[in-house]
């Protein structure tokens, strides 16, 4: 069965703090897609990343880093440098990339907040 | 380019009505999905469409819920009667599959209905 795991309910940062968000998945395909999605206080839902289980290269985008490791089937989210405007809900999703559905298993979001 | 469009973006309304949910995709994407956000619940897929034919199904709490898809353009999910514990916030997705088990859209979110029901 599929499963996504973000055991951090809410944590809470000083801005400039470096934090990282943990995600650890369960999948028994060996081709799986991961996303990541933010959630800021307006509501809507904003894609980050997407990481295929082939490609287990870090990927840094501006002060965002993600870690993917196969071998302890996790999928970290790093903010470097934090800011305010980082206050969000954050959410881990896994797809397994089976033909013709693409249904996203969603964990259960890390609150993160940013405190000036 | 526009994004997910829904509508209403609020609604409320008194339990035992019905509550009709609209929902435009991204024009060219093929796949839409319907999700429901709760506190207790965190974000669960309902039903997803890909090319307008319902996939999956197996979310839709009850009865009480359909979902339709009558063109690629447009979706409608419906609750009727609608009751308290419906209220929630719902989102509809869409993205772009390309049918081979190879290669993966991320999905885009609309930016949610809000429904309460009294």
């Amino acid at each position: 069965a599929q499963k996504v795991t973000q055991a951090q309910t809410e944590i809470s940062v000083v801005e400039k703090e470096d934090v990282t968000l943990d995600c650890v998945y369960e999948t028994r395909d060996t081709t799986y897609y991961l996303f990541w999605y933010k959630q800021p206080p307006s509501g809507e839902l904003v894609f980050l990343i997407r990481r295929n289980s082939f490609d287990e290269q870090n990927e840094i985008s501006g002060r965002y880093s993600w870690n993917f490791q196969k071998s302890t089937s996790s999928f970290n989210f790093t903010i470097t440098a934090s800011q305010v405007v980082d206050s969000a809900v954050y959410f881990c999703a896994l797809s397994e990339a089976t033909y013709n559905t693409d249904k996203l298993i969603f964990g259960t979001g890390t609150r993160l907040q940013v405190f000036p | 380019d526009a994004g997910v469009i829904q509508s209403p973006r609020h609604e409320v309304t008194e339990m035992g009505q019905e509550v009709t949910l609209r929902c435009k995709p991204i024009s060219g994407h093929n796949s839409l999905f319907w999700y429901r956000q709760t506190m207790m619940r965190g974000l669960e897929l309902l039903i997803y469409f890909n090319n307008n034919v319902p996939i999956d199904d197996s979310g839709m709490p009850e009865d009480r819920f359909s979902a339709k898809m009558p063109n690629a353009s447009f979706s409608t999910l419906k609750i009727q009667p609608s009751e308290p514990r419906d209220s929630a916030v719902y989102f509809c997705a869409s993205s772009e599959m390309d049918g081979t088990s190879l290669s993966y859209n991320e999905q885009f979110f609309g930016p949610g209905t809000r429904l309460t029901v009294l």
